[in-house]
């Protein structure tokens, strides 16, 4: 039973526009989701967090918003770079961490 | 630098000879946790460690243990690997589980 699921294994977006990855849970007791961003042959980097009482965090390109009743977040990164191009996980916490599997992010040029 | 280190970074052994993988960190956080990446299945919490001598089984807890006698270390023992076991491992250091720094990975064969 996956607490945390990133529906979409890959996604393709062009180099300057908009990428939206998104993320669902079911448990109503996490308080704190996660990204973060992960290169082959490295550990993943944490990328950007948001708390539950929030519905939105920003930094610089990157904005994670929260539906709290819909039990989502998404994580919008604004414009893609090539560099983007990596494996997503969205995680949530309560004492425990669990990860989605992971959403595969090419920019294309 | 505030870093996560693992050893080794690339391990092969045979089915039930016991291994350790350690794993450091620098950044005096009392939250550690060891998780295994699998095609298909994403990263997965085994085991976590709140602090000193405080260690809670993650989702995938069968087939490991782990101790945490020190604040800056928490070991993963495998003390009988078998092939599925074969996977890549990460380490992972916080305060109170919130924005984790990750080590660079322990690729396990069991053969």
């Amino acid at each position: 039973d996956q607490q945390v699921k990133q529906n979409s294994p890959s996604l393709s977006v062009q180099e300057g526009r908009i990428s939206i990855l998104n993320c669902d849970y079911t448990n109503s007791m996490f308080d704190y989701f996660l990204w973060y961003k992960k290169y082959p042959a490295e550990g993943p980097t944490f990328l950007i967090s948001i708390s539950s009482i929030k519905d939105k965090n920003e930094d610089g390109r990157f904005t994670v918003f929260l539906n709290k009743s819909a039990k989502h977040l998404s994580l919008h990164i604004v414009p893609s770079q090539p560099g983007d191009s990596a494996v997503y996980f969205c995680a949530a916490t309560d004492d425990k961490i669990i990860f989605g599997k992971g959403t595969r992010l090419h920019i294309l040029p | 630098e505030a870093q996560v280190t693992q050893n080794p970074r690339y391990l092969i052994t045979v089915t039930g000879k016991k291994l350790t993988v350690t794993c450091s960190q620098n950044m005096n956080h009392e939250y550690m946790s060891w998780y295994r990446q699998d095609p298909g299945l994403g990263l997965r919490q085994i085991y976590y460690s709140m602090n000193v001598e405080v260690t809670d089984k993650g989702d995938v807890p069968e087939g490991y243990k782990v101790s945490r006698k020190e604040k800056r270390n928490f070991p993963l023992i495998l003390e009988s690997p078998s092939p599925n076991q074969t996977s890549l491992y990460f380490c992972a250091s916080s305060f109170a589980g919130r924005e984790a720094f990750f080590g660079q990975g322990t690729r396990l064969t069991v053969v």
